[in-house]
């Protein structure tokens, strides 16, 4: 049974500062990985997605990597802002495709203006 | 493209009675999958829709039903509400069922 870990639950950073997130998965057999941020009482915004067959993928300030065979996936922000404070979600697709979505129960960031 | 689109964006129901909440996917896609989330909570996996069928149930009560429509929009209904039941309701649609997942806003249930 596939489960998805995101540590720290919660991180506070001073403004400007560079920041990783944490994400482990135990089952390795995974289609793609998916990064969201989530505003409070909001829906969810696909920051990254990384398919099972790349390292990394970098958006902007953002830049996630994925590591299947330790299944681990780190999110990286450069250079935070106050913009930045919001809850980050990892979520694991199986390699079966009629399999569902398994959600972290995410990382709340605050950046301190 | 509208994205994904939930309504309503909140609602407020008595212990008891039953709900709909509506999800319109993204344009060109054909699968629907529905979430619950808890307060502090990361999304639990409902159930998935995909050519006007359940195709992938989580592990959620039989009071949790839903339907596809053959535009690709989706319904979820809940009965008999418990207070429990309370929570933002994600609706996600994806083509094929394991590309990259788009969600809408959700809906806020909160049940007295």
């Amino acid at each position: 049974k596939q489960e998805v870990t995101q540590i720290p639950a919660a991180l506070s950073v001073p403004e400007g500062e560079n920041l990783v997130l944490n994400c482990s998965f135990t089952d390795s057999a995974i289609y793609n990985l998916q990064w969201f941020r989530q505003d409070p009482g909001k829906g969810l915004t696909s920051l990254l997605l990384i398919q099972s067959s790349q390292r990394e993928q970098t958006s902007g300030r953002l830049n996630a990597s994925l590591d299947k065979s330790s299944g681990r996936s780190t999110l990286y922000i450069a250079a935070s802002q106050p913009g930045d404070s919001a809850t980050y979600l990892c979520a694991v697709s199986p390699m079966n495709r009629d399999d569902k979505i398994i959600f972290g129960k995410g990382t709340r960031l605050h950046i301190l203006p | 493209d509208a994205g994904v689109t939930q309504s309503p964006t909140h609602l407020i129901k008595t212990r008891g009675q039953q709900v709909t909440l509506r999800c319109s996917p993204k344009s060109g896609h054909d699968t629907v999958s529905w979430y619950q989330q808890a307060l502090g909570q990361g999304p639990q996996f409902i159930f998935q829709y995909y050519e006007e069928e359940e195709r992938q149930r989580g592990n959620f009560p039989d009071r949790f039903s839903g339907h596809q429509f053959p535009n690709y929009s989706s319904e979820l209904n809940v009965n008999a509400l418990l207070l429990g039941d309370s929570a933002l309701y994600l609706c996600a649609s994806s083509l094929g069922g394991s590309t990259e997942a788009f969600f809408g806003q959700g809906t806020r249930l909160t049940v007295v």
